[in-house]
Formats: C-alpha cells, structure tokens, sequence
C-alpha cells in the first residue's frame, strides 16, 4: 500500500455515458498526477496538478477532464469516450510536484476502463 | 525529445539466479535522472532505483543495481538471487533535470519467475 487509492478498480462504460474516477493520498503530498497506460504502449503523462492548479496538460482530448479540488483528491472525469480510451488510468502523487526532477511517484493501483 | 527503449518484452530466470533488464534511453541532454519502477499483477507501481547521471557510481537497493553508462546511453538492471515476489513488469524512465519536465517510460519488460 503506497498511500494512494483509487476508486473504482474496474469501469465498464458506454460510449455516451459520463463517469468519473477518484483518487487520493493520504500522503500529504503537494503534486498529483493522471498517466494513461495501454497495451504494449509506454505510460503517457496525462495531466499534472501542484498545489491544486494544473501545470500540465498533454494535449489530451476535452472527453478528459481533470478536477482537483484539494491536495488530497484528483478527479477524472470521463464523457463520449472512444473504444481506444479504454486503458489502465493511473493517479500519482508527490512531495514536492514536478519541479523535482528526482521527484519519488507514489501510485496507486489505477482503474481498469472499458469503453464499449 | 527524450525516448526510452526497452528491447525485451519478456524475461524469465530461475529463482535464485541473476537476470538483467536493458533500457536505452536518448536524450542530448547531459543533467537527468532515471528511474526503475516495478509494476506488479496488483498493478502498482512501484520506485525500484534512482539514478542521478552526474554520479558515476551506479545505485544498489539490496538485490537491485544498475549499470549506468552514460556515453552508451544504457541503464540496464540487474536483479540478483531472483525472488517469486520480483515477477513483474519493469518500466524504466526518464526525467530532465531541466524545469518540470514529465517522466518519460519504455515499454516495459515482463519478468517471470521460474520455481
């Protein structure tokens, strides 16, 4: 257990559903972070949040939409999402954000999607 | 932009025995740190070793060590006395050491364990 729980484990959604994934630390750390894990695909950097406001965005489509209304929570919520969106959806955090560039990530065990 | 390469998808050692992962990584710039992390089936991911590339000494974690080479752009690692528990992937990555840069991963290697 690294500090770091997110909810739901497994998502099973429609293309014209609207969900949304949590994540938490109770780590008492300042930075928090959304990767995308496919198959056979390197983990991609979705969003970054520090202190509560988004440093980050990497070109990810408006169906994504990041919320994070403290330091302990981070949000992602999903809408119209394709078939290729399903993938492994993994929350982060650290200590001190990304200006730390020896920065250790705290993950947690991500939410399975399924976009059908 | 920086990429990370990892040649083997799979891997399998017998318990007990050494295994070594590689990683290439490209970069032009001479400042970063790369990283280890281990994913196992709870799907967590979890920091294995840091290695700073202004140190030529390379990191040791107990059974875990790299092989650093800065000019060959190589950061493999090795595993000794192979536990059960080490199955896993194994992603290694990337980060500047330059403004906040994201963490780059290779594709990962599959490490299984044979009894």
């Amino acid at each position: 257990e690294t500090g770091v729980t997110q909810t739901p484990r497994h998502l099973v959604m429609g293309m014209t559903n609207k969900k949304s994934l949590k994540c938490e630390q109770h780590l008492g750390h300042n930075a928090m972070y959304w990767y995308k894990q496919s198959a056979k695909k390197p983990l991609e950097l979705m969003f970054v949040y520090s202190l509560e406001e988004r440093v980050e965005n990497n070109s990810v489509p408006s169906r994504f939409s990041p919320e994070c209304p403290n330091s302990s929570h981070l949000f992602l919520h999903l809408h119209t999402l394709q078939p290729e969106d399903s993938a492994l959806y993994l929350c982060a955090s650290s200590h001190n954000g990304p200006l730390q560039s020896n920065e250790k990530l705290f993950f947690g065990s991500g939410t399975q999607l399924s976009v059908l | 932009a920086q990429t990370v390469t990892q040649s083997q998808p799979e891997m399998s050692v017998q318990e007990a025995e050494t295994v070594t992962l590689s990683c290439t990584y490209d970069t032009s710039e001479s400042d970063y740190y790369l990283f280890w992390y281990k994913q196992p089936p709870s799907r967590q991911m979890i920091l294995v070793i840091r290695q700073e590339a202004y140190k030529q000494q390379n990191a040791t974690e107990n059974r875990f060590s790299v092989n650093f080479q800065k000019a060959a752009k190589s950061f493999s690692l090795k595993i000794s006395d192979s536990q059960l528990g080490d199955a896993a992937m194994y992603f290694c990555a990337y980060r500047s050491a330059q403004g906040a840069q994201k963490l780059v991963f290779g594709q990962g290697t599959r490490l299984t364990i044979n009894p």
